[in-house]
């Protein structure tokens, strides 16, 4: 167990449609990362948290946003939903200040969209 | 753009083999880091190596970072079923980005 939950472990939703995705990282990590994992395209960054800021952009598509609340837990939000958003989401988070290298990763929410 | 490439991509073994497999790059990174994926489940760290030719062991596990720091290695001695898993690599780069290999999926068969 990484010390990183994520919430729900599975969801299943229709095209066009929004979900939120939520992230509670380890005690005292004050970094948050997504990451987008599908089988053809491997394991993606999408985007970084550290404290409450915005500290690194990936390949976060316009329809998808993130944030992080005074409690450090983290939501993705998905909108606009289309068939090719199906993936695994992992949120990850790391002890060291501003950022680390050593990220421990939660379990990760299969979406699936119909 | 930095790539990381592993390989091979597929490995089926039987227990007590040894293998080896390799994570690629032309650019050179930060430091180096293997995770270990059971399906399902999220990237587990194993590893961080950040000095060019530095080797760590890790029970049966020897990971080892290229001299010119953009290529590494995983070598399992006496694989295990429970070695089952995929193998990722990932590059740090200067902004603490990971960028991910798609890893090698290991089948250790009993």
């Amino acid at each position: 167990d990484s010390g990183v939950t994520q919430t729900p472990k599975h969801l299943i939703t229709a095209t066009g449609q929004r979900v939120t995705l939520r992230c509670s990282p380890r005690s005292g990590d004050l970094s948050v990362y997504w990451y987008q994992q599908s089988l053809d395209q491997g394991l993606q960054f999408l985007i970084q948290y550290y404290n409450g800021e915005e500290r690194a952009k990936g390949n976060i598509l316009e329809r998808f946003s993130a944030q992080q609340f005074p409690d450090l837990h983290s939501e993705l939000n998905l909108s606009s939903l289309e068939l090719g958003d199906s993936a695994l989401y992992f949120c990850a988070s790391s002890a060291h200040a501003p950022a680390s290298y050593e990220q421990y990763f939660g379990p990760g929410t299969r979406l699936t969209v119909t | 753009t930095q790539l990381l490439e592993q390989s091979p991509q597929f490995l089926s073994i039987q227990e007590g083999e040894n293998l080896t497999v390799y994570c690629n790059s032309s650019s050179v990174f930060s430091s180096l880091q293997w995770y270990r994926q059971e399906p399902g489940e999220g990237p587990v760290l194993l590893v961080t190596v950040v000095t060019g030719g530095e080797v760590k062991k890790l029970k049966r596990l020897t990971f080892q970072f290229g001299d010119a720091r953009k290529d590494s290695s995983l070598h399992i001695t006496a694989a295990q079923p429970g070695d089952t898993g995929l193998y990722l690599c990932a590059g740090g780069g200067s902004n603490y980005k990971l960028t991910f290999g798609k890893g090698t999926l290991l089948t250790v068969n009993p």
